[in-house]
């Protein structure tokens, strides 16, 4: 059984700081792994993906990887209250494969 | 250019009733994918397909639930008889493959069965 983990939260952070949302996975097998945004009543939307090992950086968004402790982590900078929503994180294999997702950290930016 | 469509946007229907769900996808996505999302159990896929074909429905939670891909732009999600613990959001989303490939999600049908 293929299962993604994360902290439900909610995880406050003030504005301005620095948000890190963390995620670990069970198949060592996953060889993608994506981070989606939702807002309340919203549907998934892509922030992140990541394939390979260390860090990948867009904007005010980073992605961490690390294959060997099968963990995933999200970093925001200089966070805005229009970051607050839940994030998703998502793994897959190699081939022909869905997206297992994680429950979602309840991300709340306090201004 | 239109993302992927989902009708209808909400349903309400009793127990016992049959209920379907349409999806039509980003054109030119040859992946099709139905999701369900619940507080208790997250966002959990269903069952997608590849060139129309489905490909894993491993996710479909009993006989009660079928999925249809008839052509390239159109998708349904039957259940039937339903029944109160179906009550859900049912995403679709499409993708010009998996992997790597970014997954576009519609709307969402919010299902409530009374």
């Amino acid at each position: 059984q293929k299962e993604v983990e994360q902290n439900s939260g909610p995880l406050s952070v003030p504005e301005g700081a620095i948000a890190s949302l963390n995620c670990t996975y069970s198949d060592r097998g996953s060889q993608s792994f994506f981070w989606y945004r939702q807002y309340s009543g919203k549907s998934p939307e892509l922030i992140m993906s990541i394939y390979s090992n260390g860090d990948k950086e867009d904007g005010r968004f980073t992605a961490q990887l690390n294959k060997a402790s099968q963990y995933v982590s999200l970093l925001i900078r200089d966070s805005q209250p229009s970051d607050s929503a839940t994030y998703l994180c998502a793994a897959t294999g190699g081939g022909a494969d869905g997206l297992t997702f994680g429950k979602g950290t309840h991300l709340i930016i306090q201004p | 250019d239109a993302g992927v469509i989902q009708s209808p946007r909400h349903e309400v229907t009793e127990m016992g009733q049959e209920v379907t769900l349409r999806c039509k996808p980003i054109s030119g996505h040859d992946y099709l994918f139905w999701y369900r999302q619940t507080m208790m159990r997250g966002l959990e896929l269903l069952i997608y397909f590849n060139n129309n074909v489905p490909i894993d429905d491993s996710g479909m939670p009993e006989d009660r639930f079928s999925a249809k891909m008839p052509n390239a732009s159109f998708s349904t999600l039957k259940i039937q008889p339903s029944e109160p613990r179906d009550s859900a959001v049912y995403f679709c989303a499409s993708s010009l493959g998996t992997g790597k490939e970014t997954q576009y999600f519609g709307p969402g049908t919010r299902l409530l069965v009374l």
